[in-house]
């Protein structure tokens, strides 16, 4: 099982410009989410889909972030236009089911100049 | 609002001691209690979890014990090792039977050879 696998591992732009944060969850995972981590603010949930629908976004921070789910095994994380405060390390996770254990991705760690 | 609190931050313990993390929940409708280690610079790993229906879980050298009453949980690592060392985070469920987890700050455990 090759795990949740997140692309790119690093990211360095400048603030106004476009980020695109990849995932694919693992095989035969029916729930996928997606979470930011800070020093400050610790591991937060940003956004939560079930079989491809999203369920739950009342974590994404602005409008500026959207994050889609085409298909059962690839999610996207966008930030458009993004800002130094968006800086941070971005995990995907995906469970079985709602009720099982989340299982991380390797994060994305991004950098906002 | 929900709210997990974890103790202590930091944690030090000579390799071969124990070494025992506490967290405090605040919604006493929570029902299941993830631990994750994390390593620096890498994912959340999930090493135990605990269901509300039991009061102790065991795996090895690690065991979780989970007091409703009290609304607390904590994680116990026996016979420490130095590739213990990691940040540990608690987590407890928002509800029954959610995907939504409320996590603890982390408690940096440094095991000393």
């Amino acid at each position: 099982d090759a795990g949740v696998i997140q692309s790119p591992r690093h990211e360095v732009t400048e603030m106004g410009q476009e980020v695109t944060l990849r995932c694919k969850p693992i095989s035969g995972h029916n729930s996928l989410f997606w979470y930011r981590q800070t020093m400050m603010r610790g591991l937060e949930l940003l956004i939560y889909f079930n079989n491809n629908v999203p369920i739950d976004d009342s974590g994404m921070p602005e409008d500026r972030f959207s994050a889609k789910m085409p298909n059962a095994s690839f999610s996207t994380l966008k930030i458009q236009p993004s800002e130094p405060r968006d800086s941070a390390v971005y995990f995907c996770a995906s469970s079985l089911t709602q009720y099982q254990p989340q299982h991380f991705g390797d994060g994305t760690r991004l950098s906002i100049l | 609002g929900e709210n997990v609190e974890q103790h202590p931050s930091t944690l030090s313990v000579q390799e071969g001691d124990s070494a025992v993390i506490k967290c405090t929940y605040s919604d006493s409708a929570s029902n299941y209690f993830p631990w994750y280690k994390q390593e620096l610079g890498k994912r959340p790993q999930l090493i135990i979890d605990i269901r509300s229906n039991v009061g102790e879980k065991k795996d090895q050298r690690i065991a979780v014990t989970l007091n409703k009453t009290a609304k607390h949980f904590s994680l116990h690592i026996t016979e420490t090792q130095p590739e213990d060392s990691a940040v540990y985070f608690c987590a407890a469920s928002i509800g029954s039977g959610t995907y939504k987890y409320i996590f603890g700050t982390g408690t940096r455990l440094k095991v000393l050879a």
